[in-house]
């Protein structure tokens, strides 16, 4: 089955820094990438996702690049705030392909210092 | 729109004591799933089912049973609970043409 591997696994930085979390995965049939984000008490909630067609999606302050040769794909956050304070999973889907099956990485607990 | 809503939000069960998780969704989503949570290690799949009547093993599925009757629902049963089941229980919905899943807010399992 899929293996997802994330790093590092916290990350602190400065309120208005940049803050990247890097994911490498086993299968190469792997065709959509998302990034779930975890508020304290929370469930996961989809932030943003890529699929193998596109190397780079931006949605505001948030980008996930995709390099399907090395498979790996990360995220990065631009012009952090204290509220991108969580922890955030990347995912890939087991089996390669199977919908909503998603093997996830072992999380980032991400924290931003005002 | 509640989304997908679970219940207990807490519970503590004594070692061999069963009990079931509800998880229900207002989306009319085919998908639905269950994974658990444990420090360091993520979230792993325990179940999932793509529609009524149909359900299937993920990567951690000793030890829990599920069913789906209707389309908003899918219930998680733990037969004999162990204190390896200690975790935060998610469970999750979504489209079968789309790959987003929507997520509630958990049930923290504590078992003595």
């Amino acid at each position: 089955g899929e293996n997802v591997e994330q790093h590092p696994s916290t990350l602190s930085v400065q309120e208005g820094d940049s803050a990247v979390i890097k994911c490498t995965y086993s299968d190469s049939a792997s065709n959509y990438f998302p990034w779930y984000k975890q508020e304290l008490g929370k469930g996961p909630q989809l932030i943003i996702d890529i699929r193998s067609n596109v190397g780079e999606k931006k949605d505001q302050r948030i980008a996930v690049t995709l390099n399907k040769t090395a498979k790996h794909f990360s995220l990065h956050i631009t012009e952090t705030q204290p509220e991108d304070s969580a922890v955030y999973f990347c995912a890939a889907p087991l089996g390669g392909t199977s919908y909503g099956k998603l093997t996830f990485g072992q999380g980032t607990i991400l924290t931003v210092h005002p | 729109n509640a989304g997908v809503t679970q219940t207990p939000k807490f519970q503590v069960l004594k070692t061999g004591q069963s009990m079931t998780l509800q998880c229900a969704q207002d989306m009319n989503h085919e998908y639905m799933s269950w994974y658990r949570q444990d420090p360091g290690m993520g979230l792993r799949l325990i179940h999932y089912s793509v529609g009524a009547g149909i359900t299937d093993q993920g990567e951690v599925p000793n030890g829990y049973n599920v069913s789906r009757s209707t389309t908003e629902d899918f219930p998680l049963r733990l037969l004999s609970a162990a204190p390896s089941q200690t975790s935060v229980y998610f469970c999750a919905s979504g489209r079968t043409d789309f790959l987003a899943l929507h997520f509630g807010n958990g049930t923290r399992l504590t078992v003595t």
